[in-house]
This record gives C-alpha cells, structure tokens and sequence, in this order.
C-alpha cells in the first residue's frame, strides 16, 4: 500500500471546521483513501473513504485532489469530542493477500480547544 | 444499529495462563479480523476470517494464540499460557463483505485491554 504524510499534530477552534491533509504521492490508481480516528483509550473509528471523487457523510467531508497525490479531511464544526489521533491510509481495492491487513502510521493528533 | 462489541472490555490474568477474548461483529457482516495494538503502537494484525474460515493466519505471533469463529458470527481469541509480552489491546473488526469488494470498510469494535501481570 502506498504510504502517507500526515502532519504530527494539529489545533482547531470548538465550532470550527478542521482541515486535515494526507499526502499519497505514490498512489495508484485502484487504491482508496481512508480516514480513521482513534480516540484516547477506544477502538478505531472509520470515518470515510474515497477513491476520485469528493465524499460527504454525516461525520465529514473529503476533498481528493485530481492528482489523487493528496486530501484533506474536513470535520465542518469541530467540538471537544473530535480530539483524537487521525489515521489517513491508503488501501488497494482488490482481495490480494494483505490488502485488507490495515496498518495505521503516526497519525494527526488533532486538539480541539474551548 | 449496534456494533461490533468485545468482552470483557478489560482482562487482568497472571503469567501462564489462559485467557479467551469474545468478539460479536456487527449482524450480516461476513468478515472478521483480530488486531492488537501494544501502548503507543500501531495496528498488528492476527488473523482475518470469511465466514467460519480463516483464510490468513499469518498475524499470529506463535502457537500459544488461536481463534475461531462459528456460525458466521461470535469469533474466540484464545492466549494460552500467557506472557508479559502479550499485554496489549486486542481489537476486533468486521466488514459486510469480503476484502476486494465494495462493501469491505472495517469496522471496529472497542477493544479488550489484556494485561498480563
């Protein structure tokens, strides 16, 4: 799987939107991009995935460049709820051997202050 | 809906014993994987399962660790003569589909943090 760059660590203001970026330079193009969120203490939490185009569901927004070599992950109103480590993967969409094996890297701690 | 659940959510044991971790994936999801993760570390993975069949084992540290799953549900971690070294949290996840098709997200369950004295 190709590897990412995510920032170490990140602020953002309660009510307002975090913008959190991945670098994928090396994707390919039968790779999705993932976002997971780990919460001090609690298990792995998905939150959304995409392959080219832009997605949205009821926890975020993600802006996939057309280059595909990077996004960012949009939390639109941030609350105190939302501090927690965010994993952004990439992963091939076939059943080769691995390719459901997740592996997380260090990861944005983002902080989100009062 | 509910989601995968684990128990117990914390197991304190001593060294040499055995210990067995439950997971409950989410309803209708044929896959299950296992996952530990040691203080500060990343994502290990054990073993993955298709229906009641473990087609990748290969996350298993050593023959002191097995799993199985039955009826294409409830999945069964067992640590047997336990470690030190196996303190960790063990997470579970499962997806509706197999990997490689578009219903292969997984989705985790809240962990058993295994300490082993």
């Amino acid at each position: 799987d190709a590897k990412t760059t995510q920032p170490p660590s990140m602020d953002c203001a309660e009510g307002r939107a975090a913008n959190l970026p991945c670098n994928h330079s090396t994707i390919s193009g039968n790779e999705y991009v993932y976002w997971y969120r780990q919460i001090h203490s609690q298990g792995p939490q998905y939150i959304i995935h995409g392959l080219k185009n832009n997605e949205t569901n009821e926890m975020a927004s993600l802006i996939i460049t057309e280059d595909r070599k990077s996004s960012t992950l949009i939390l639109p109103h941030a609350t105190l709820r939302d501090t927690a480590v965010y994993y952004c993967i990439v992963r091939f969409a076939y059943s080769g051997a691995g390719s459901y094996q997740l592996t997380f890297g260090k990861g944005t701690k983002l902080s989100v202050i009062p | 809906g509910a989601g995968v659940s684990q128990s117990p959510s914390n197991k304190v044991t001593e060294k040499g014993k055995d210990v067995e971790l439950r997971c409950d994936p989410i309803s209708g999801h044929t896959a299950l994987y296992w996952y530990r993760q040691s203080l500060g570390q990343g994502l290990e993975f054990l073993i993955y399962f298709q229906g009641n069949s473990a087609p990748d084992k290969s996350g298993l540290p050593s023959d002191r660790f097995s799993a199985e799953r039955t009826g294409g549900s409830v999945s069964t971690l067992t640590i047997q003569r336990t470690q030190q070294e196996d303190s960790a949290v063990y997470l579970c996840a499962s997806s509706l589909d197999a990997p490689g098709t578009g219903g292969d997200t997984q989705y985790f369950g809240p962990g058993t943090r295994l300490t082993v004295l």
